[in-house]
């Protein structure tokens, strides 16, 4: 059972702006520390989106952004295009559990 | 360009071990970052197992810390995970990756392809 709980969905059309919440508690994200995004596609391995909150790799396009504020934070996709279609997780570190911990993970489906 | 390939059997017994390797290339085991493994169970999310650093420490998920062992071998580039008294609640893809490091801001940058860990008689 993830601390770290996303919507188990998250549906757009193409060209659209859609978001992906993460949502923590006062001994990860609200203890102030940094979130960080991966895109899985379909069969393969996780991939780096977005790392302390709000940065960009080199190579990942600039339409997706990441945010944080209090206990939540959340990846944003603008301009949704038919490749972004996968899952996405959140991660972040429990100082309670002394664990680094993923989100639950978010399947984006573009219509 | 960091590159990391998960190696090691791909069915083993309950209560059996799991041991898996990861080799790097394009990198040095030795340099400052930790070496991370995650898994993966069949169509659900991902778990951190834990990480080693070059020296030796490690950090593990304390839902996992009484069977885990990780291990690092500098002369052949490459960091190992050990699972004992193993079930088919440990049947997952295993993932290694490199972590960065920002300060106090680290995460898995570079990881492997994934290899398949059935547990079954």
């Amino acid at each position: 059972q993830s601390v770290l709980t996303q919507p188990p969905s998250v549906s757009g059309a193409p060209g659209q702006r859609v978001t992906v919440s993460c949502t923590g508690n006062s001994s990860n994200i609200g203890a102030n520390y940094d979130v960080h995004w991966y895109q899985q596609l379909p069969g393969t391995a996780p991939k780096l989106l977005i790392h302390s909150n709000n940065n960009r790799p080199s190579g990942v396009p600039d339409r997706f952004s990441g945010s944080k504020s209090g206990t939540s934070a959340s990846l944003a996709i603008t301009g949704l295009q038919a490749e972004d279609e996968a899952d996405y997780y959140c991660q972040s570190y429990d100082n309670s559990l002394r664990a680094r911990v993923f989100g639950t993970g978010t399947k984006v489906t573009v219509l | 360009q960091v590159q990391l390939q998960e190696s090691g059997p791909g069915l083993v017994k309950p209560s059996g071990t799991l041991s898996l390797t990861c080799a790097v290339s394009g990198g040095s085991v030795s340099s400052d970052n930790w070496w991370t493994w995650v898994r993966q169970p069949p169509g659900k999310g991902l778990e951190w197992i834990g990480e080693i650093y070059p020296s030796g420490s490690a950090n593990y998920n304390p839902s996992l810390k009484s069977r885990v062992t990780m291990s690092l071998d500098k002369s052949k580039n490459q960091f190992s995970l050990k699972l004992t008294s193993v079930t088919a609640a440990d049947t997952a893809l295993y993932y290694c990756a490199r972590v960065d490091c920002r300060g106090s801001s680290c995460y898995p940058d570079y990881w492997g392809q994934g290899t398949l860990v059935t547990v079954s008689s």
